[in-house]
């Protein structure tokens, strides 16, 4: 049972837009959550993360928000720029309980037209 | 800064041989990971560790097994390789519980 969901394969996005992507997850007991950026043969690399207790992170053009009572999370990317064009994974933990596992998504593939 | 370095990047095996993948990682980090990127199916974990000596099983455990002697590595071992295991293969560290993921380039891997 996949418990990070990221239900949009591919998203495209006109440059200089708001991008949107949409994470949602199914174990309440997680309690961190983060967001990689993947480029093809190369390693996913952190972009920004939130803790539970928080609903809003903000890191430059990045901002994740959570919300727990839907179990969704989304990151938004303002303005998007070329270089954004990435696969885009969640990746979730419960770090109250201990449990050390990180669980990703299946990733979603941003498009950004020029 | 090398970070995390895995070995070798590129493995063609035929059915039924045997192999390992290392991972290095020179940031003296506590926890490490080894995930499986297949087409269509994200990052799926396969086994963790979260200190030297100790090991843990992932979402998708079976057909490998790890070993982390020292801390700064943590190896991936196929005993009887199957070409269901043709994947690409990420290593990641973290300093503790509370510390992002740090990955290396990957390892592509083909079973015949």
């Amino acid at each position: 049972d996949q418990q990070v969901k990221q239900n949009s394969p591919s998203l495209s996005v006109q440059e200089g837009r708001i991008s949107i992507l949409n994470c949602d997850y199914t174990n309440s007991m997680f309690d961190y959550f983060l967001w990689y950026k993947k480029y093809p043969a190369e390693g996913p690399t952190f972009l920004i993360s939130i803790s539970s207790i928080k609903d809003k992170n903000e890191d430059g053009r990045f901002t994740v928000f959570l919300n727990k009572s839907a179990k969704h999370l989304s990151l938004h990317i303002v303005p998007s720029q070329p270089g954004d064009s990435a696969v885009y994974f969640c990746a979730a933990s419960n770090r109250g309980l201990g449990d050390d596992k990180i669980i990703f998504g299946k990733g979603t593939r941003l498009h950004i037209l020029p | 800064n090398a970070g995390v370095t895995q070995t070798p990047k590129f493995r063609v095996l035929k059915t039924g041989q045997s192999m390992t993948l290392l991972c290095a990682q020179d940031m003296n980090h506590e926890y490490m990971y080894w995930y499986r990127q297949d087409p269509g199916m994200g990052l799926r974990l396969i086994h963790y560790s979260v200190g030297e000596g100790t090991t843990a099983k992932g979402e998708v455990p079976d057909g490998y097994n790890v070993s982390r002697l020292k801390k700064q590595n943590f190896l991936l071992g196929l005993e009887s390789a199957a070409p269901s295991q043709t994947s690409v293969y990420f290593c990641a560290s973290r300093a503790g519980g509370f510390g992002e993921l740090f990955f290396g380039e990957g390892s592509r891997l083909t079973v015949l």
